[in-house]
Parts: C-alpha cells; structure tokens; sequence
C-alpha cells in the first residue's frame, strides 16, 4: 500500500515550457486534491476532484488545468510555465468528504520556473 | 469568510519541556478541525481533528489539541518535548460551503526544539 504518490519529485522549466504532474492513490479514495505550498502561506488549493470525471477549481486556478480520468489519477498541468508557478506542490486524497476524513498527502514536487 | 491563524511563525522550545503551537479559526457555525506536520522535504503527516464531543483530543506522536470555543482556538500540545518534534505544523480547518472537503490552512509555525 504505498498510499500517495507524486511524479516527478523535482523537475526545472524554462518559462513558457509545458509539463503534467502525476498524482496516483492507492487507497480507493474519492476526492483529490492539488495544493501549492509557498513560503509564509500555508497551503493553497489550486483544484480539487470530487471522483471520477469530475475537477473544480480552488482558490488558486489560475495558470493549471486538471483532469481525472481514472480514480485512482490525478493529473495538474502546467501550459505555459511562468516564475510564479515555482512552488513545491502537494497532491491529496481522501475517502469522502465527510467531516471525520482526514487529507492524505503524497510527499511533493518542487518545482522551478526559470 | 473561513480562515485559519498560526500567530507564531517559529517557536522555541528546550527538550522535556511542554511544547504549545496556537491556532484560531473564524468560521460560521461548528468547526472541524485539524493539525498536522511537514518534516523536511515530506509530505503533511495527520497528527488530529476535532470534530465533536471532548474539547481535549489526543493524536499521534503523543500531541493533543484543546478546543476552547469561546476564544476560537485549537491549540496543539504535547507534556515534554522530543529533538524529533522540531518539524513544520500546519493548523487546517474545513472549509464548509459545499460538501467538497476542502481543506482552509494557516500559514505554518516551525517548532524547533533544542537539546
């Protein structure tokens, strides 16, 4: 059960380059999340999936798209990489949305915009 | 609006003494509650919630939390702090428009705990 996981672990772009993070849980869970972590700012949601099929937006949406295509998946993408997107992003899951379900975390990308 | 203050952004402490990271919400109506922690270069590790019932929670590693309602506080404990303990800790209430479980974090206290 390796619980979540997150490809890659590190990657740097130039800006205006293009590239999908890979979210993946093994815990049947329904709802994903993706968050950015910034210094100072805690934790911010960019888009969220509450199953399959399905993506929402967060606070933060701007420059991301999102898709689920399978439970188990949870893809971000980057179109047009800018300075701004360079951040250390965090992939969640959970069973349900029920108030007693905790988020579980894969363990990040870091990611730099040149 | 929903948010979530961690009003210090370090805190010291000496091994084997007790250890408090603050947190205040604002929200509407019952608040649920979370905590947890970032050890270097990881992932967010659960460590509570509080959801109903005992204003005391315990969780792992130890910690517990006090839900004091009336000054709208969650603050993280633990009796005698570890070297170990010295991590990021992240206060996390959820949000309630919608039944989406998204997740309001506070912006993260660094406890650095000295041998």
């Amino acid at each position: 059960n390796a619980g979540v996981t997150q490809t890659p672990k590190f990657r740097v772009l130039k800006t205006g380059q293009s590239m999908t993070l890979l979210c993946a849980q093994d815990m049947n869970h329904e709802y994903m999340y993706w968050y950015r972590q910034d210094p100072g700012m805690g934790l911010r949601l960019i888009h969220y999936s509450v199953g399959e099929g399905t993506t929402a937006k967060g606070e933060v949406p701007d420059g991301y798209n999102v898709s689920r295509l399978k439970k188990q998946n949870f893809l971000l993408g980057l179109e047009s990489a800018a300075p701004s997107q360079t951040s250390v992003y965090f992939c969640a899951s959970s069973y349900t949305a029920g108030s007693y379900n905790e988020q579980f975390f894969g363990p990040g990308t870091r990611l730099t915009v040149l | 609006a929903q948010s979530v203050a961690q009003p210090e952004d370090q805190v010291n402490v000496a091994e084997g003494n007790p250890l408090t990271v603050k947190c205040t919400y604002s929200v509407s109506g019952n608040p649920y509650l979370f905590w947890y922690v970032q050890y270097p270069n990881r992932g967010l590790q659960f460590l509570l919630k509080y959801i109903t019932g005992d204003n005391l929670v315990k969780g792992s590693y130890g910690f517990e939390a006090e839900f004091n309602k009336s000054q709208t506080s969650f603050h993280l404990k633990k009796p005698s702090a570890l070297v170990s303990d010295s991590a990021l800790y992240f206060c996390a209430v959820r949000a309630l428009a919608g039944n989406t479980g998204k997740l309001i974090f506070g912006q993260g206290t660094t406890l650095q705990v000295k041998p």
